[in-house]
């Protein structure tokens, strides 16, 4: 199985900040790389797929980048309504594998 | 939108199965999940099915155990659980992806339904 590494598992962010959050796989993805916000009590959201397009609806403040083993999720001006937990997942090979997560909180 | 039913609280070895169903969006033509998440815990993929049905996929901790279905004319998925055990306690989602193979994107999420298994 293809192991997802997320960093960090939380960080403190304040409104506007720009925030980074890194996913690594154990071996190459190629570009089959999603990202998704969960807040709270709800559902998961698809923000970024295929490691850099911009799920329909969603903010241009968050993008994607990376591919291989490497990936990036850039949130470039945080907002109240980005306080959530991140996830990513790798599509390439069953088991689809998702990342730990990282919990985005106020500072 | 997409709703998960079937949850309940279920004994260790119990069986159940958990329905989803699609109103507004169809199920024709789109590859469906099951995601699970333990409470206070991370997301899990649990289960796929292709969009002709031909093929499923699980994860190892379910594998042997679960069985995943759909029901194109009901726009409705299934998951079958059989021989459960306390480590499957989670809220499970289903989740429909229009790009699977080519690029995968599971789009539409339901709000989950609860599994508890206990003695």
């Amino acid at each position: 199985d293809i192991q997802m590494t997320q960093s960090p598992s939380s960080l403190s962010a304040s409104i506007g900040d720009r925030v980074t959050i890194t996913c690594r796989s154990s071996q190459t993805v190629y570009t089959y790389l999603n990202w998704y916000q969960q807040r709270p009590g709800k559902a998961p959201k698809l923000l970024i797929y295929a490691a850099s397009s911009l799920q329909s609806g969603v903010p241009s403040r968050f993008s994607g980048s990376g591919s291989g083993t490497d990936f990036t999720l850039t949130i470039s001006s945080l907002q109240r309504e980005d306080f959530a937990t991140y996830y990513c997942q790798q599509t390439s090979n069953t088991p689809l594998t998702f990342g730990g997560g990282t919990k985005v909180e106020i500072k | 939108q997409v709703v998960e039913s079937g949850g309940a609280v279920v004994q260790p070895e119990g069986s159940l199965r958990l329905s989803c169903t699609l109103s507004g969006i169809t199920l024709d033509g789109s590859a469906m999940h099951w995601v699970r998440q333990a409470p206070g815990k991370g997301l899990e993929w649990v289960s796929l099915i292709t969009s002709d049905g031909a093929a499923t996929f699980y994860s190892g901790s379910v594998k042997g155990r679960f069985t995943i279905s759909r029901d194109d004319s009901s726009n409705s998925l299934f998951l079958q659980m059989d021989h459960l055990i306390t480590e499957d306690t989670a809220f499970y989602y289903c989740a429909r992806d229009l790009g699977y193979p080519t690029e995968p994107k599971p789009d539409f999420w339901g709000q989950g339904t609860l599994v508890i298994v206990s003695s």
